[in-house]
C-alpha cells in the first residue's frame, strides 16, 4: 500500500497527557499537511511543510501544539498538556504541487477524557 | 467566518437521477476549487476539480461548474448511483497561498436505491 499513512488510528488519552501522531506520506511527494476535522466540520488547515521546512501554520496551532518533519519524509504532530477541546480526527495529507490532488490518510483519533 | 460554505447539510436523491451538490465562497482571491468526498472512517478522496479561469470540468459522471461572479460552484452528478452516498467537501485554495485546503462544512448525499 503506496498510500499516506497515518498512526496510531485512535488515541484515548487523559486531559493533560502528551500525544504524538505519526505520518508517513507518499514517498515521492515533498509537500505535506496536517489537518484537523470535528463532527459536523470540514477539515480545517494546521501546519504545511515542502520537504522538511515548515513552511505556513494556522492559529489554529496553538503554542500545545508542535510538528516537525526532519528528514523530509514522515512527519509527527505532538500535542503536549492535552485538552478536551482537542478531541477531534487528526488528518495528514500529501501532494506534489500547489493544486495538485491532495492525498489524505485515514486520520488518527484523538480522545481527550 | 466561514469561507467556503455548504448551506445543505444534506441531500436525498433517487438513484439514476440528477445530484447537484452546492457551495458558495466569499473570498474572490481563491484560484482553485476541489469537490472532496469522504466514506466514514476513511480521509476524503479527490473527486475533481477546477481551476477559477474556467467555468465548467467534466470527469465521466462527475461535472463541477463554476459561476465567479455568484461566487459559486455545482458539482452535478449524473447518473447518481448508491455507492455515492457519501459526505461530499467543497473545497478552495487561496491564491498565493501554500496549496492549503479551506473546507465547507460539507454535505452529506443519500442515493436511494
Amino acid at each position: 500500500d503506496t498510500g499516506v499513512s497515518q498512526n496510531p488510528r485512535h488515541k484515548i488519552t487523559k486531559r493533560g497527557q502528551n500525544v504524538t501522531f505519526r505520518c508517513d506520506p507518499i514517498s515521492e511527494h515533498n509537500r505535506l499537511y496536517w489537518y484537523r476535522q470535528t463532527l459536523g466540520q470540514g477539515p480545517e488547515f494546521l501546519t504545511y511543510f515542502q520537504n522538511e521546512a515548515q513552511l505556513e501554520k494556522s492559529r489554529l496551532l496553538s503554542d500545545r501544539f508542535s510538528a516537525e518533519r526532519p528528514k523530509g519524509s514522515f512527519s509527527t504532530l505532538e500535542i503536549q498538556r492535552t485538552e478536551q477541546g482537542d478531541s477531534a480526527m487528526y488528518l495528514c495529507a500529501s501532494n506534489r504541487e500547489r493544486t495538485g490532488e491532495l492525498f489524505f490518510g485515514e486520520g488518527s483519533r484523538l480522545t481527550v477524557l | 467566518d466561514q469561507q467556503v460554505k455548504q448551506n445543505s447539510p444534506s441531500l436525498s436523491v433517487q438513484e439514476g437521477r440528477i445530484s447537484i451538490l452546492n457551495c458558495d465562497y466569499t473570498n474572490s482571491m481563491f484560484d482553485y476549487f476541489l469537490w472532496y468526498k469522504k466514506y466514514p472512517a476513511e480521509g476524503p478522496t479527490f473527486l475533481i476539480s477546477i481551476s477559477s479561469i474556467k467555468d465548467k470540468n467534466e470527469d465521466g459522471r462527475f461535472t463541477v461548474f463554476l459561476n465567479k461572479s455568484a461566487k459559486h460552484l455545482s458539482l452535478h452528478i449524473v447518473p447518481s448511483q448508491p455507492g455515492d452516498s457519501a459526505v461530499y467537501f467543497c473545497a478552495a485554495i487561496y491564491g498565493g497561498s501554500q496549496g492549503n485546503l479551506i473546507f465547507g462544512k460539507g454535505t452529506k448525499l443519500s442515493v436511494k436505491p
